[in-house]
């Protein structure tokens, strides 16, 4: 079974600095996928970045951008010029390839991050 | 983008009570989910369904729940004796078929908060 670890409960930092979230995970599969999902005050689940295995470039969207180091089974989130909108709690997932049973299982969630950007 | 639907977006029922927690996943997606999620606490799998089965479960997912496609488009998550400590956010999930797929990736639906007195 895989496992997925936030160390973080809560981090808090001001407008526009940079921010890095920390995940690290433990799996024996090869092939799987990682990540970031957001999560604000509505509840919604909003899928931030996305990282697959088998890439070894770091997954970027605008602002956020990924540390993916496979060997170490770390897979960090790191948000630049940070902004209010950003104030959410924060759950790295992983997920098997499907051809590994991923279908199957879906996703496997951290405990979050709750991270609070400050004007 | 294509959405998953999820209704109600909050159902309030009486302890003991059968409640259905309603979701229309994405048309061609094939992998369905549902999860659940107790207030500030992690988002927890419960159960996976593919080919109109059951794939896999979690110990959450006892013999009170239920899943059904009862008409090809709806997935419904059933309750039947519901408990204090079933109040939660429940969301629903889809997945398109994982080789080959543009975005491997789960789609949530906005959630459905369960309140039990």
């Amino acid at each position: 079974a895989q496992t997925v670890t936030q160390s973080q409960p809560e981090m808090s930092v001001q407008e526009a600095e940079t921010v890095t979230l920390s995940c690290t995970y433990d799996t024996s599969e090869n092939n799987y996928y990682l990540f970031w999902y957001k999560q604000p005050p509505s509840r919604q689940m909003i899928l931030v970045i996305r990282q697959e295995a088998y890439k070894q470039q770091n997954a970027t969207e605008n602002r956020f951008s990924v540390n993916f180091q496979k060997a170490a089974k770390s897979f960090s989130l790191k948000i630049s010029d940070s902004q209010l909108g950003d104030t959410a709690m924060y759950f790295c997932a992983f997920m098997k390839h499907v051809n590994s049973g991923g279908g199957a299982d879906g996703l496997t969630f951290g405990k979050g991050t709750h991270l609070i950007i400050q004007p | 983008e294509p959405e998953v639907t999820q209704t109600p977006s909050h159902q309030v029922t009486q302890m003991g009570q059968e409640v259905i927690l309603r979701c229309v996943p994405i048309s061609n997606h094939l992998y369905f989910y549902w999860y659940r999620q107790i207030l500030g606490q992690k988002v927890e799998f419960l159960v996976s369904f593919y080919n109109n089965e059951i794939s896999e479960k979690s110990e959450i997912f006892d013999d009170q729940f239920s899943v059904e496609r009862p008409d090809g488009s709806n997935f419904t998550l059933k309750i039947r004796s519901t408990k204090l400590e079933d109040s939660a956010m429940y969301f629903c999930a889809s997945r398109a078929w994982g080789e080959g797929a543009r975005d491997e990736k789960l789609f949530f639906g906005s959630g459905t908060q369960l309140s039990v007195l």
